[in-house]
């Protein structure tokens, strides 16, 4: 059974750009999050979908935004990168989300310069 | 590899011998937790979970405990091994929120 699949693993980009990160769960999971890990602030929420609608969002400026498709792959989205989005970020899927429990992919590494 | 966090606290335990690790969550409302390992240029992997209506829950070799009196998770690992070396982390979950907060996470040594 596949594990939770997120592109690309590493990503560079300059300050200013826009970045979109893919994230497809594990078979059957119809719920998808999303978390920024850094070494300041460890690992922080920044939203949850199923079946297509945010359920909850973290405290993140609007700059960050996702979205989830009927095939519940899940996108997220960055626009006008700052140094500070340099993080690992992970994506994590659930049968339902809450307490059924979540797999972590093993991330994406975004490096902002 | 990639560093999780630069000053995590760090618990170092002999090869064989039991470890604990402890959590505190923060919001006396939290009904389900998780404690999860990373290792390093991996995402987090559950290791056992507990609700809020138990105060004990055992798997291979690993015992959750939940004191909710006091808000405080720990984690026991029974003849610890090398491949325990990791970063732990307590997540805790509210009921209806459909998000997880994370502790700050405790690395552990395993010395040989």
């Amino acid at each position: 059974k596949a594990g939770v699949t997120q592109t690309p693993r590493y990503l560079i980009k300059t300050r200013g750009q826009q970045v979109t990160l893919s994230c497809s769960p594990i078979s059957g999971h119809r719920s998808v999050s999303w978390y920024q890990q850094t070494p300041g602030q460890g690992l922080q929420f920044l939203f949850e979908y199923f079946s297509e609608t945010q359920r909850n969002k973290g405290n993140f400026p609007g700059r960050f935004s996702g979205r989830q498709f009927s095939n519940s792959r899940s996108e997220m989205n960055v626009s006008t990168l700052e140094l500070g989005d340099s993080a690992l970020y992970l994506c994590a899927s659930s049968l339902a989300g809450g307490d059924y429990g979540y797999t972590f992919g093993s991330g994406t590494r975004l490096t902002v310069v | 590899g990639e560093s999780v966090g630069l000053h995590l606290p760090t618990l170092s335990v002999q090869e064989g011998d039991n470890s604990i690790i402890n959590c505190a969550y923060s919001n006396s409302a939290s009904d389900y937790f998780i404690w999860y390992k990373q290792e390093s240029g991996k995402g987090p992997q559950f290791i056992i979970d507990i609700r809020s209506n138990m105060d004990k829950r055992q798997g291979q070799r690993v015992t959750v405990l939940l004191n909710k009196t006091v808000k405080h998770l720990s984690l026991q690992i029974a003849a610890t091994q090398p491949g325990d070396s990791a970063v732990y982390f307590c997540a805790e979950n509210t009921s209806g929120t459909y998000k997880y907060i994370f502790g700050t996470g405790t690395r552990l040594k395993v010395l040989a």
